[in-house]
């Protein structure tokens, strides 16, 4: 069945390094994806997003990564912050589901100062 | 940019009662927003889909007749939890998605029951 998932749900990184979380998904028909930091008590917020027709995306200290060959997702955060510390959760769908979003099981980010 | 609010923030009811969440777009329409719901430490799963206007989608083993949904205007949709019990304590949140479909899904801040 449909299903986004996680291979690391904790993850420790000293303050200044660069942080790398990963994301694996079943559905080959998915061709949107997003990437999310909730902070404990409050909704999901937006990092970055990829269609399917990139393999690679970049924003402020973020980059996304798409490999729809082995259908794995990834989330690279460049010289992690203290304020980074949050939980990450990737979220996929697509055109047949409309903007329902299948959520991964969430990996938890601790930056060590 | 786009602003999802959802009041309250916290509830605590007694068990049997009914309680009332509100998800708002601030500065945009939405025809279509979602419920979900998380546990502790858990991720988020969806529960319903409001339609503007018409009846929700609910998701599989979701009961519809627990979880009222009322989506009256593009900018406002009402989840109704109908006689609390302990089990359904969670994190409710909602997201939304403006008209044209091209900006990533917003969610509004939560909303923690806690049913005693």
């Amino acid at each position: 069945g449909e299903s986004v998932g996680l291979h690391l749900p904790t993850l420790s990184v000293q303050e200044g390094d660069n942080s790398i979380i990963n994301c694996a998904y079943s559905n080959s028909a998915s061709d949107y994806f997003i990437w999310y930091k909730q902070e404990s008590g409050k909704g999901p917020q937006f990092i970055i997003d990829i269609r399917s027709n990139m393999d690679k995306r970049q924003g402020q200290r973020v980059t996304v990564l798409l490999n729809k060959t082995v259908k794995h997702l990834s989330l690279q955060i460049a010289a992690t912050q203290p304020g980074d510390s949050a939980v990450y959760f990737c979220a996929e769908t697509s055109r047949n589901r409309g903007n329902k979003l299948t959520f991964g099981g969430g990996t938890r980010v601790l930056v060590k100062p | 940019g786009a602003v999802v609010s959802q009041h309250p923030s916290r509830v605590i009811c007694k068990s049997g009662t009914s309680v009332k969440i509100e998800c708002r777009s601030l500065d945009f329409q939405a025809t279509t927003m979602f419920w979900y719901r998380q546990f502790p430490k858990q991720s988020l799963m969806l529960m319903a889909t409001s339609n503007e206007g018409s009846k929700a989608t609910y998701e599989q083993g979701v009961e519809k007749d627990k979880f009222l949904i009322n989506h009256a205007s593009l900018t406002l949709s009402t989840l109704t939890v109908t006689s609390a019990h302990p089990e359904d304590s969670s994190f409710y949140i909602c997201s939304a998605r403006d008209l044209w479909g091209v900006s990533p899904l917003h969610f509004g801040n939560g909303t923690r029951l806690t049913v005693t």
